[in-house]
């Protein structure tokens, strides 16, 4: 069975850090880009960050960039958020989720629509 | 940035009858050199995380009912539910992967009536 699992968050003060991780299971890992998308309460989904299935390739949004900081390890079947410099508008559900893939012709593409999701980790920002 | 704009926010329907959702983004999310529109439909219920639905703007998922398809093309984009179940009240999302940063509409909550 596919799964991926949060862990990491919690409660801190503004100006903290915290480091999140998403444990992969049940497929290839390593072929998978994998993002991370947070959700305020009572709010869409915000896409925050991406990595390639080699770690080469990695995209923010603009609320993430100089803050936050993705990363994997392919031999744990992990992915992690550092987020770093929190501010109360970080305060959401932190979901993992794995990356649309389409093999053709041996060459692998990524598309970013979001296949599999965790269950999430919240992020609480305050003093 | 690709903004997203759902329509209506909420929606009640009788069960077994159609919902229809709809999507705009404010630039084309159709891409010309593969003919294929970026967007992304979820389901969402309370207390889990969203699900993938459709994607390719028209393409099911794996396991998602027949009942479920999307339609539209370049910024105006539908959902539409037949015969509703139940067990499809629920937050509906659309989203763009066509630029970064890659974008969700704010959401049509789906109740029956």
């Amino acid at each position: 069975e596919v799964q991926l699992l949060e862990s990491g968050g919690g409660l801190v003060q503004p100006g903290g850090s915290l480091r999140l991780s998403c444990a992969a299971s049940g497929f290839a890992f390593d072929n998978y880009a994998m993002s991370w998308v947070r959700q305020a309460p009572g709010k869409g989904p915000e896409w925050v960050s991406s990595v390639s299935g080699s770690g080469s390739n990695i995209r923010y949004a603009d609320s993430a960039r100089g803050r936050f900081t993705i990363s994997r390890d392919n031999s744990k079947n992990t992915v992690f958020l550092q987020v770093s410099n929190l501010r109360a508008d970080d305060t959401a559900l932190y979901y993992c989720a794995r990356v649309g893939l389409l093999v053709t012709g041996g060459a692998r593409r990524y598309y970013y629509y979001m296949d599999v999701w965790g269950k999430g980790t919240t992020v609480t920002v305050s003093s | 940035d690709i903004v997203m704009t759902q329509s209506p926010d909420s929606l009640t329907v009788s069960l077994g009858e159609r919902a229809t959702i709809n999507c705009r983004s404010s630039r084309t999310v159709l891409y010309s050199s593969n003919n294929k529109n970026y967007l992304a439909w979820y389901q969402q219920k309370p207390g889990q995380p969203p699900k993938l639905l459709i994607y390719w703007a028209s393409t099911r998922d794996s396991g998602v009912p027949d009942r479920f398809s999307g339609s539209g093309s370049g910024t105006d984009f539908t959902l539409t539910i037949n015969n509703l179940q139940a067990e499809d009240v629920a937050v509906y999302f659309c989203q763009q992967y066509y630029d970064i940063p890659y974008s969700f509409g704010q959401g049509t909550k789906l109740e029956i009536e």
